[in-house]
């Protein structure tokens, strides 16, 4: 089955340790992104990832880092989390061709105390 | 710069009524443009695109959109609301091959 898979699904940890997300997929897709959701702000990106060793800032970085050492996946890591990236993180990938929808996963939600 | 606009938090409507969720959008370059449906608790899901061609672009589960360069708009649109329908719709831009914009989203209500 096509899936973007993301791990975990729910976390809640406290300011200043580390963590990180994973995303995978099994659609041999060049294109990977990373999303936080919150109310009223709708998706906002974070990363992106166009191939391997490829990555570059969206519209919201600050406080992100992210690496594609293989194709399949592209993990999103906190180094300092602080209480404003508590949000719904989604990680999408896709074709490099632009006229692709995204393929998305279910989704992490991130608590920052 | 890019933007999405979903003027609308909300739409409700009756099941068996059309149904329109409105976007309108900026770009300078490629109008590549995306409705996403998400329902609770789930991740996005691609529901149809316009790229080129005709204006009236259908997909998913009997949901269609018009595109219209003049209004810069991408309405989506459906003939008859199902109770099913209700979820948070988003619309997306995607001129080149890396940033994406969304929308805010609409959460659109169909009731019985």
């Amino acid at each position: 089955e096509a899936q973007v898979t993301q791990n975990p699904r729910y976390l809640i940890t406290v300011t200043g340790k580390k963590l990180t997300v994973t995303c995978s997929q099994n659609m041999n897709h060049e294109y990977m992104s990373w999303y936080r959701q919150d109310p009223g702000l709708g998706l906002r990106q974070i990363y992106y990832s166009m191939n391997v060793e490829v990555t570059d800032k969206g519209d919201v970085p600050e406080g992100y880092k992210v690496s594609r050492k293989e194709k399949r996946n592209f993990p999103l890591i906190l180094e300092s989390p602080s209480p404003n990236q508590t949000s719904l993180y989604f990680c999408a990938s896709s074709p490099l061709n632009t006229e692709d929808g995204q393929f998305f996963g279910p989704g992490t939600r991130l608590t920052v105390l | 710069a890019q933007s999405v606009a979903q003027p609308e938090d909300q739409v409700n409507v009756a099941e068996g009524n059309p149904l329109t969720v409105k976007c309108t959008y900026s770009v300078s370059g490629n109008p590549y443009l995306f409705w996403y449906v998400q329902y609770p608790n789930r991740g996005l899901q691609f529901l149809l695109k316009y790229i080129t061609g005709d204006n009236l672009v259908k997909g998913s589960y009997g949901f269609e959109a018009e595109f219209n360069k003049s209004q810069t708009s991408f309405h989506l649109k459906k003939p008859s609301a199902l109770v099913s329908d209700s979820a948070l719709y988003f619309c997306a831009l995607r001129p080149n091959a890396g940033k994406s914009t969304f929308g805010d989203g609409t959460t659109l209500t169909v009731k019985p």
